[in-house]
């Protein structure tokens, strides 16, 4: 069964400072993993998604995501936090060697952006 | 660009009445989910679709029924409500493709008292 780990409930960075929010990820086949951020009373935004080859992903708003074959992770990043990038952020996955379609999403990781 | 539209926004319900929640997409897409979201809980699939006259259980189906009579619609019933229901509820869609990224409704808060 695929499965995804997000280790921090929050994490709390400098504005201006460089971000990392953490995901690991448990799969049978070949792995499709995603990044979504979530503002309060909001729907759920995508943020950018691994493509097959690509070991740093970029995507909206200046994040980017790193993924790692052998540590099974895909990190997302932002070189210059802003204190608008405050929300929650989930990482998800969708496995490729079948089973159950969906996303199966972490518990989400709140990041706070102090000015 | 309506995207996914959920109905209603907000609802509350007593214990064991029913009702139902409405999720329509405008983008032609072949997949069809609906998640809960709680506290510390992420989302968890309920119910998704595959097609239209499809529909197959998720994580956590159980008090909950789906139908998706058009291709562009999908309905989440709860035939008895319990508090334990009480949650926000998203509706998502997607293409074709197993790299495709799902699209989300803005979400239902519903309240069981």
């Amino acid at each position: 069964a695929q499965s995804v780990a997000q280790p921090e409930d929050q994490v709390n960075v400098a504005e201006g400072n460089p971000l990392t929010v953490k995901c690991t990820y448990s799969v049978s086949g070949n792995p499709y993993l995603f990044w979504y951020v979530q503002y309060p009373n909001r729907g759920l935004q995508f943020l950018l998604k691994y493509i097959t080859g690509d070991n740093l992903v970029k995507g909206s708003y200046g994040f980017e995501a790193e993924f790692n074959k052998s540590q099974t992770s895909f990190h997302l990043k932002k070189p210059s936090a802003l204190v608008s990038d405050s929300a929650l952020y989930f990482c998800a996955v969708r496995d490729g060697g079948g089973g159950a379609d969906g996303l199966t999403f972490g518990k989400g990781t709140h990041l706070i952006i102090q000015p | 660009n309506a995207g996914v539209t959920q109905t209603p926004k907000f609802r509350v319900l007593k214990t064991g009445q029913s009702m139902t929640l409405l999720c329509a997409q405008d983008m032609n897409h072949e997949y069809m989910y609906w998640y809960r979201q709680d506290p510390g809980m992420g989302l968890r699939l309920i119910h998704y679709s595959v097609g239209e006259g499809t529909t197959a259980k998720g994580e956590v189906p159980d008090g909950y029924n789906v139908s998706r009579l058009k291709k562009q619609n999908f309905l989440l019933g709860l035939e008895s409500a319990a508090p334990s229901q009480t949650s926000v509820y998203f509706c998502a869609s997607r293409g074709q493709g197993m790299n495709t990224e799902a699209f989300f409704g803005q979400g239902t808060r519903l309240t069981v008292v």
